[in-house]
């Protein structure tokens, strides 16, 4: 029973283009996304996220979008980097509470090729 | 500085051993976690605790028993070792406003059950 899915195991897209990581959900009480990159032997980091108030929330090159009826979210970055190899993971939470509990997505492997 | 750190980084051990993951915080967090990152990557929680109470305990095995000697500790001791506990366990704490949402993850322990 997957709550948080990422269809995309892997992904690779050319340095200075768009690379666009998508994010479906099931549950309609999650409020708040996040997105998290995780190089290998690490673990993972937070990015960026966004409240089911918004539609929209950017930071750099990174912008996270938010349809709330289609029940997905995407992470765009603009312009992709080398750097910006590594493996995404979407998180979605329910409440605002000490047990809020963080429901993680299988993650996809990006890949940005010189 | 390492914000969360966790101990050991590996552990290869036989089936029916007990062993422990110690995992310490820096960051005054309240909350802290333990995940389970499976073959299927996906980053599934285990437990949580908020200023050494229990807060969130998943279907997991009561051979898995963590402990919370103060805030800035969430250690994980698994009894009679099985095959199936192969994984990467993660540890997680997540603070107060205003990034109340957001988790940091330690590097993670690498667990190989022969």
């Amino acid at each position: 029973d997957q709550q948080v899915k990422q269809n995309s195991p892997s992904l690779s897209v050319q340095e200075g283009r768009i690379s666009i990581l998508n994010c479906d959900y099931t549950n309609s009480m999650f409020d708040y996304f996040l997105w998290y990159k995780k190089y290998p032997a690490e673990g993972p980091t937070f990015l960026i996220s966004i409240s089911s108030i918004k539609d929209k929330n950017e930071d750099g090159r990174f912008t996270v979008f938010l349809n709330k009826s289609a029940k997905h979210l995407s992470l765009h970055i603009v312009p992709s980097q080398p750097g910006d190899s590594a493996v995404y993971f979407c998180a979605a939470s329910a409440g605002d509470n000490y047990g809020q509990n963080f429901v993680f997505g299988p993650g996809t492997r990006l890949s940005v090729l010189p | 500085d390492t914000a969360v750190s966790q101990t050991p980084k590996y552990l290869v051990t036989q089936m029916g051993n007990d062993k422990s993951i110690k995992c310490e915080q820096n960051l005054g967090h309240d909350t802290m976690y333990w995940y389970k990152q499976d073959s299927k990557k996906f980053l599934k929680i285990m437990f949580s605790y908020n200023n050494k109470e229990l807060i969130i305990n998943e279907t997991v095995p009561n051979r898995f028993s963590p402990k919370s000697p103060d805030k800035a500790h969430l250690n994980l001791h698994i009894n009679s070792l099985e095959l199936g506990d192969s994984a990467v366990y993660f540890c997680a704490s997540r603070g107060g406003y205003p990034a109340k949402n957001i988790q940091y993850f330690g590097a993670g322990t690498r667990l190989s059950v022969l």
